[in-house]
């Protein structure tokens, strides 16, 4: 069991190209998320989806958008990358989501992004 | 504000030596508070995640504790290991619909020979 996969691993791009960061789970898990890791702060919520095709927005949307066609995958979108999206990326799953869930949250191994 | 702040910073210890972990937080409302440990250059993996009525929970050398009146948690290591060199993650969720989370900023540990 792979668990969660992304791709690409890394990745350098110039500023206003278009970029989709790839997320699949095979757990079957409903509940999806997309985090940022910058340093010097905790990781900070995206965009998560609760159930195939539904979507919200975390604390830092703008400029990435998300769709959940389908329960495995869940693939993050920069439109057009600016500097400041030069982070790590988390993608994770979860059984359920919900305000007294309990359920682990499991983390892919990040997409290093770099935008010059 | 909704906040979670870890101590210390960073800390080296030696293998073999025991070491604490702190946490404070000011999420209301309070669900949940977890711990993760994120290995340098990985996604963050899960130790432990404890309700408003748990006030400790272990897994394996690592343990817990959670104190809600005070807002407080702590995770303890014992007989540390080279392995245990990671940042550890002190996480609350908010209970609310979207159930978000909030991460504190990690203490990075660094275990030495």
């Amino acid at each position: 069991i792979a668990g969660i996969t992304q791709a690409p691993t890394s990745q350098i791009l110039a500023a206003g190209r278009r970029m989709t960061l790839r997320c699949t789970q095979d757990m079957r898990h409903n509940a999806m998320y997309w985090y940022r890791q910058d340093l010097g702060l905790g990781l900070r919520l995206i965009h998560y989806s609760n159930t195939a095709g539904t979507t919200g927005k975390g604390e830092v949307p703008d400029g990435y958008s998300v769709s959940r066609a389908n329960t495995d995958d869940f693939p993050l979108t920069l439109a057009s990358a600016v500097p400041s999206q030069t982070s790590v990326y988390f993608c994770a799953s979860s059984a359920q989501h919900g305000q007294f869930s309990t359920d682990t949250q499991y983390f892919g191994p990040g997409t290093r992004l770099t935008v010059l | 504000k909704n906040q979670v702040e870890q101590s210390p910073q960073s800390l080296i210890i030696l293998e073999g030596k025991n070491c604490t972990l702190q946490c404070n937080y000011t999420v209301s409302p309070f669900s949940n508070l977890r711990w993760y440990k994120q290995d340098t250059g990985r996604g963050p993996v899960s130790l432990t995640i404890m309700t408003f009525s748990e006030n400790t929970k272990s897994n394996g050398r690592y343990t817990a504790t959670l104190d809600a009146d005070t807002k407080q948690s702590s995770l303890h290591i014992t007989a540390s290991q080279l392995s245990d060199s990671a940042s550890y993650i002190c996480v609350v969720s908010l209970a609310r619909s979207q159930g978000n989370l909030i991460f504190g900023k990690g203490t990075k540990l660094s275990v030495k020979p």
